[in-house]
């Protein structure tokens, strides 16, 4: 058990409709990554969240936006869904030292949650 | 071009061996780290194994072990004394020092490693 939760954990929508996911990242992490992994392969970047800005973002679309919280936790909004958006969207929680700049450490390792599986219709 | 290959789409081994799951990697940066994740078929990634582009020594945790080639850019993952509960799908990622994308983790495309008995 990493301590990081996602709800809901499964979600059916329509195409153009608009989702919201959450993430409750693991107590004492700062950061919160989320990704997005299609049937059969890794996980890509959407965005990252450190002490509530956007730290970096993929190659995603701005629909897919995002927030975090002062307690860390975090929120993944797509709007005008795709038929393309269906896929397990997983978040990560980590501590990171600075804002995503410096030598990479194993203190910085991304613990995931369980995952939200979307199927857009 | 990919920054993290994984070239064994499936590996099957038997209880007890040992099997070496492949990676390699691509990047100019001199600072990265390197992890693998499994994940089962319930989907959540877990953590297994990070090893630093300065470590001198290969990193091992548990019956994990990274073969570290640092000069051919590749950081393969050992699992020892195989088990049942080790079938799932295996990641290989690098995170990259100075990242525009923050922390951000580079996946490959994973291997499907199942264990018979």
């Amino acid at each position: 058990e990493t301590g990081v939760t996602q709800s809901p954990t499964h979600l059916i929508k329509t195409r153009g409709q608009q989702v919201t996911l959450r993430c409750s990242s693991q107590s004492g992490h700062n950061t919160v990554s989320w990704y997005q992994q299609a049937l059969g392969q890794g996980p890509q970047f959407i965005f990252q969240y450190y002490r509530e800005e956007e730290n970096g973002r993929g190659n995603f679309p701005p629909r897919f936006s995002g927030l975090q919280f002062p307690n860390y936790s975090s929120e993944l909004n797509v709007n005008a869904l795709e038929l393309d958006d269906s896929a397990l969207y997983l978040c990560a929680s980590s501590l990171a030292q600075g804002a995503g700049l410096g030598f990479p450490g194993p203190q910085e390792t991304q613990y995931f949650g369980p995952g939200t599986r979307l199927l857009v219709l | 071009a990919q920054k993290i290959t994984q070239t064994q789409p499936g590996m099957f081994v038997q209880e007890k061996e040992a099997v070496t799951l492949d990676c390699t990697y691509d990047t100019s940066d001199p600072s990265y780290g390197l992890f693998w994740y499994k994940q089962p078929s319930s989907g959540e990634m877990i953590f297994l194994i990070y090893q630093g582009s300065y470590d001198q020594q290969n990193a091992t945790e548990g019956r994990y072990s990274l073969n570290f080639q640092k000069a051919r850019k590749s950081a393969n993952l050992v699992i020892s004394a195989s088990q049942l509960g080790d079938s799932a799908m295996y990641f290989c990622a690098m995170r990259e020092g100075w990242n525009q994308a923050g922390t951000a983790l580079i996946f490959g495309k994973g291997t499907t490693l199942s264990v018979s008995s």
